[in-house]
């Protein structure tokens, strides 16, 4: 299975800040890598998929970059509706497997 | 827009069974990849499997050959069925669809207790 190191597991930020969180992934995955935004009792969302594409209806607030086997999250002007938990998720080889998560809290 | 809700019992015991069904609406299941993850108390996200329309299936092998997804087309709905569960099992299961997943439910809490 390919194992994703994702960092940090947790962060807080002050609302206007610039975040970013990276995923790591035991293996070349090319680009094959989408980042998820989970809210309690919510649908997770999908925020980036292929490493960098901006999903329809995604704050430009969000980019993705990265390939192989290093990507970043990057979260611009955070604000106090991005409190969530961010998961980064390989769909090169299966088993697909996600990262252990990063919460984000506002300070 | 494709909207998918799971249904199912949310108390399992021990040794018993887990089926869950994911109900879809606004689109056709005539199509992709439908999936089944879940969410452990430790918040670590686990893939269980997919099926594609036309019945082919595959799963996570940690799960020991425990699950299968079958799919009903004249239903629209799509099911996972979770065999010799134990506490470890415990869980918020998601139904989910694409690849990678770009639609998914809202997840149910299933408890496996005495």
């Amino acid at each position: 299975d390919i194992q994703m190191t994702q960092s940090p597991s947790s962060l807080s930020a002050s609302v206007g800040d610039r975040v970013s969180i990276t995923c790591q992934a035991s293996q070349h995955i090319s680009f094959y890598l989408s980042w998820y935004q989970v809210k309690p009792g919510k649908a997770p969302k999908v925020l980036i998929s292929d490493a960098s594409n901006l999903e329809r209806g995604v704050s430009s607030r969000f980019s993705g970059s990265g390939s192989g086997t290093d990507f970043t999250l990057t979260i611009n002007n955070i604000q106090p509706e991005d409190i969530a938990t961010y998961f980064c998720h390989q769909y090169d080889n299966l088993p697909w497997t996600f990262g252990q998560g990063t919460k984000v809290e506002m300070k | 827009q494709v909207q998918l809700q799971e249904s199912g019992p949310g108390l399992v015991k021990p040794a018993g069974t887990l089926s869950l069904t994911c109900n879809v609406s606004g689109g056709s299941i005539s199509s992709s990849h439908w999936n089944w993850i879940r969410q452990t108390p430790g918040k670590a996200l686990e893939w269980i499997g997919f099926i594609y329309y036309g019945g082919t299936t595959n799963y996570n092998p940690s799960l020991r050959s425990r699950a299968t997804i079958s799919i009903d087309t004249s239903k629209t709905q799509f099911s996972l069925r979770l065999t010799s569960v134990t506490t470890a099992d415990t869980a918020v299961y998601y139904c989910a669809r694409g690849y990678p997943s770009r639609n998914w439910g809202q997840g149910t809490l299933v408890t496996v207790s005495p």
